[in-house]
């Protein structure tokens, strides 16, 4: 199971961290982040592994990192635009769950 | 560049069949494992069912089995899925996407379609 806050809001300019929180599995499992804007396909951002090392999509802006701590891994999201509103899923993979969506986090950048 | 087009989407009556399609470019589709997304209205991303690169190897979500089959002809770059029985809970976008490592049978997704969107209701 992946858990993650239904919303999120900062500012413009400023910088935004959303959470994916890993339940029921070892804290080294990698994830992945997706961004899905109203009316577009989902994106991939990035593939996070439980260390925090991550590898970002093509065409990924160095304002998208992100980072691990025990079971939670996170997205941070720096210098926030206004084209950055959407809604952010992590997901998971294996042989057990197949592939696993979190509830996704709407992000709203005020 | 990578490419996913999917197409087949309509609107449908429930107990009815539906094929979707995706067509995909710009990456060496025999090697790389393929699945279907949805989104429902309002609702978040639900993963549907995947095929290895090989097409020996199906599986399907809880909700969709019995019921959806996903195929592949790697000949054509495209890999289908052929949905019977629907109800008005399979309502949705339906997403094409690509596994992101080459011979793996799981892992991230690194390149989506724009969509399909099949509205089931009578």
């Amino acid at each position: 199971v992946l858990t993650q806050s239904p919303s999120a809001s900062a500012s413009l300019g400023a910088s935004v961290k959303l959470t994916c929180t890993l339940a029921n599995g070892p804290s080294d499992y990698a994830i992945a982040w997706h961004q899905h804007q109203p009316g577009k396909g989902p994106r991939y951002l990035m593939k996070l592994n439980g260390d925090g090392s991550h590898s970002k999509g093509d065409g990924i802006p160095d304002r998208f990192s992100g980072s691990s701590s025990g079971a939670e891994r996170y997205l941070l999201i720096s210098s926030l635009q206004s084209d950055d509103e959407g809604d952010y899923y992590c997901q998971t993979w294996g042989p057990g769950v197949h592939l696993l969506f979190g509830g996704g986090t709407k992000l709203t950048v005020l | 560049e990578v490419q996913l087009v999917e197409s087949g989407g309509v609107a449908i009556q429930p107990g009815g069949s539906l094929r979707l399609s995706c067509v995909a470019s710009g990456f060496s589709f025999r090697e790389y494992t393929m699945h279907w997304v949805r989104q429902p209205p309002g609702g978040g991303l639900e993963w549907v069912a995947l095929i290895f690169w090989e097409g020996g190897n199906t599986y399907y979500a809880d909700s969709v089995k019995g019921r959806f089959t996903i195929s592949r002809d790697n000949s054509q770059n495209s890999v289908y899925l052929q949905m019977n029985s629907l109800t008005t809970d399979d309502t949705a976008l339906y997403y094409c996407a690509k596994g992101q490592r080459p011979y793996s049978g799981y892992g991230a997704l690194d390149f989506w379609g724009q969509g399909t969107l099949v509205p089931v209701s009578s």
